[in-house]
């Protein structure tokens, strides 16, 4: 099973609100990831986590703020977003190898519009 | 710097018409071609990964090649299910993927 799941599907916020979006696997991965995609564009790394800590920051503003509770969990923190921000938010999961095989995995994303 | 070039960007096919998309990357040491399929709305698909020129593999209507410089995504009768966005991507460093923009596939009945 190749199951990346994600919550909401669907959100939309203000620029003053505080919400999260989340993702869960249980693969048994310890790589997690996010990814933002605009529309008509490939997706963009944001973060990943190894192992439970975070590995890469690829210089995301600090209004996305990212949580791994647990190998199988991965949260994106949301505040004070601008409408530039609205995007498909992916998230990802790999075996977390670093090696040549692993593989991402993507969820279902969460389309969020920023009113 | 890692570069990877997808071709054309969109291409529109009659049922059962075959053909092929191209990914062109530039990079230091390939440690990993990725293709992915991604439907409207919903997040990429993971379809292959090729590691070495001359490698090729195969799912139902679809088939990737390698060489050194450039992948084909060959689509082989295709129907009107395969209509989608097809993306390429090479492995930097231990984690990160770069990806090119995608070829978005119209497969007409």
């Amino acid at each position: 099973d190749t199951e990346v799941t994600q919550t909401p599907k669907h959100l939309v916020m203000g620029m003053t609100n505080k919400k999260s979006l989340k993702c869960e696997q249980h693969m048994g991965h310890r790589a997690m990831y996010w990814y933002k995609q605009k529309a008509k564009k490939p997706p963009e790394l944001m973060f990943v986590y190894s192992y439970e800590k975070l590995s890469i920051n690829e210089s995301v503003p600090s209004r996305f703020s990212p949580e791994c509770p647990n190998s199988s969990l991965l949260n994106l923190h949301l505040h004070a977003l601008q409408p530039e921000d609205s995007a498909l938010y992916l998230c990802a999961s790999s075996r977390g190898l670093a090696d040549r095989t692993d593989t991402q995995y993507f969820g279902p994303g969460t389309r969020l519009t920023v009113l | 710097e890692d570069q990877v070039t997808q071709s054309p960007e969109a291409l529109r096919l009659q049922e059962g018409e075959s053909s092929s998309l191209n990914c062109s990357y530039t990079v230091s040491g390939l440690r990993g071609l990725f293709w992915y399929r991604q439907d409207p709305g919903k997040g990429p698909e993971f379809l292959f990964t090729l590691y070495s020129a001359g490698e090729e593999k195969e799912k139902e209507r679809l088939k990737a090649t390698l060489t050194k410089k450039e992948s084909f995504l060959h689509i082989t009768a295709p129907k009107p299910e395969d209509s989608a966005t097809y993306l390429c991507a090479v492995r930097q460093g231990a984690q990160k993927l770069v990806f090119g923009q995608g070829t978005r596939l119209t497969i007409n009945p």
